[in-house]
């Protein structure tokens, strides 16, 4: 089945700096979506991508869909103690009758230190 | 209500004993999700709704488990004789499009604040 894997799995980053978390599908997506959990909460939608080699961009947020439809990115510009969180990328098989099931990576866990 | 509303927030049974846990969509959302979260992971998808419709229940571990929205609105996920290893955050998500548009449009989900689910 359709497996999507995000590295790193961890990131600890000196307020200021720049993170970026990669995602990779073993399968051609349909569109991805990107999702932000802070800590005790619940994931909160941030953005969708449904083009290929798509860029979206969201204040200091830079989302890419790549080319082929199986990869994405978020980077995050000069973060701040508020970007704490955990970012998870979730993609939508682009073969298939289920286009419903989102397949959710495992997570990139971002702390940021003042 | 303004948001997804789930209940309990949290149950505490014995192996073996039955659970039914409530989703409460925000009003006039057509989908419905549900997910387990374990500590440290991504949402699992277990299964989904459009309308009362039941799309995939691919994600479902096993028979013990079961979904229903009979009125496209509410619905429950209830999980049979319950064993330890399904001890996790089980979460319900909605949106208010049709997951069936083959990607096209935006099909943002909304999440609830979970169940945590501890089986002893």
């Amino acid at each position: 089945g359709q497996q999507v894997m995000q590295i790193p799995q961890y990131q600890h980053v000196q307020e200021g700096e720049d993170f970026t978390t990669y995602c990779n599908s073993s399968t051609t997506l349909s569109n991805i979506q990107w999702y932000k959990q802070r800590p005790g909460g619940h994931p909160v939608f941030l953005i969708q991508l449904v083009k290929s080699g798509e860029v979206k961009k969201q204040k200091r947020l830079t989302f890419q869909f790549g080319e082929a439809k199986k990869n994405s990115s978020l980077h995050i510009t000069a973060t701040q103690t508020t970007d704490v969180g955990t970012y998870f990328c979730a993609g939508r098989n682009a073969g298939g009758t289920s286009y419903g099931k989102l397949t959710f990576g495992q997570g990139t866990i971002l702390t940021v230190h003042p | 209500g303004a948001g997804v509303s789930q209940s309990p927030r949290y149950k505490v049974t014995k192996r073996g004993q039955d659970v039914a846990l409530r989703c409460d969509p925000i009003s006039g959302h057509v989908s419905l999700y549900w997910y387990r979260q374990a500590l440290g992971q991504g949402p699992e998808f277990l299964t989904y709704f459009n309308y009362e419709a039941q799309q995939d229940k691919s994600g479902l571990p096993n028979d013990r488990f079961s979904a229903e929205r009979p009125e496209g609105s509410i619905s429950t996920l209830t999980i049979q004789r319950t064993e330890q290893r399904d001890s996790a955050m089980y979460r319900c998500a909605s949106s208010p499009l049709p997951q069936a548009s083959g990607g096209r449009g935006q099909e943002t989900q909304y999440f609830g604040p979970g169940t945590r689910l501890l089986v002893l």
